[in-house]
């Protein structure tokens, strides 16, 4: 089994549209940290969000929000009003300390239309 | 945050050469370094990990002999891709983690990564 779901392999929407890109991990540790990055066509990874496993609060961030729920092992990227620079491929990763390692998902391919 | 370089961005070389990418953390100092290889379309996927000082642990499929790892400083890491073929080329993103003042200690800082291209 996957440690990092991404189910949706790509996503295409129009500009100004809503978007939710989901993310299910899986893991025994009962502390790990989930991440999500983006990487533009440059192929340079920016980092936009770390959550601890003790933290559960959702967290906004501009046009960015974030959905932690650990009850469904989900952790989910919504960007409102999308704009054509926010098209990318989206990772969600899962740090475990029990093995020091990040494992990223397969990544979401956004593309926002003009 | 914290940065990390990594020189070249971007390299051809011909089949049976050899090939050293540098990983550089520039403000701080990185006990831990990691390398990752991503071919097209595809995640990134965890080759090696290395500590300063120690010998570098590969990952289940990824040979320790074609894919040297240095990390002699705390500050660079180096990996050597030995008598490269046209099936190595990809993208190498190194990262880098440290315990050093107020660094979380697990967090990793990602380079920019070195486009391979082997023909």
């Amino acid at each position: 089994a996957q440690k990092v779901t991404q189910a949706q392999t790509e996503i295409s929407v129009v500009e100004k549209e809503d978007v939710t890109l989901d993310c299910v991990y899986e893991t025994r540790d009962t502390t790990y940290y989930l991440f999500w990055y983006k990487q533009p066509p440059s192929g340079e990874l920016v980092f936009l969000i770390r959550r601890n496993s003790f933290d559960e609060q959702n967290e906004i961030s501009g046009r960015y929000s974030w959905n932690f729920q650990k009850s469904t092992s989900s952790f989910n990227f919504t960007i409102t009003a999308s704009q054509v620079v926010d098209s990318a491929v989206y990772f969600c990763a899962l740090f475990e300390g029990s093995n020091y390692k990040l494992t990223f998902g397969k990544g979401t391919l956004l593309t926002v239309n003009p | 945050g914290a940065v990390v370089s990594q020189h070249p961005s971007w390299v051809i070389c011909k089949s049976g050469t050899s090939v050293k990418i540098e990983c550089r953390s520039l403000d701080f100092q990185a006990t831990t370094m990691f390398w990752y290889r991503q071919f097209p379309k595809q995640s990134l996927m965890l080759m090696a990990t290395s500590n300063e000082g120690s010998k570098a642990t590969y990952e289940q499929g990824v040979e320790k002999d074609k894919f040297l790892i240095n990390h002699a400083s705390l500050t660079l890491s180096t990996l050597t891709v030995t008598s490269a073929h046209p099936e190595d080329s990809s993208f190498y993103i190194c990262s880098a983690a440290g315990n050093v003042g107020d660094r979380d200690p697990y967090e990793q800082y990602f380079g920019p990564g070195t486009r391979l291209t082997v023909t």
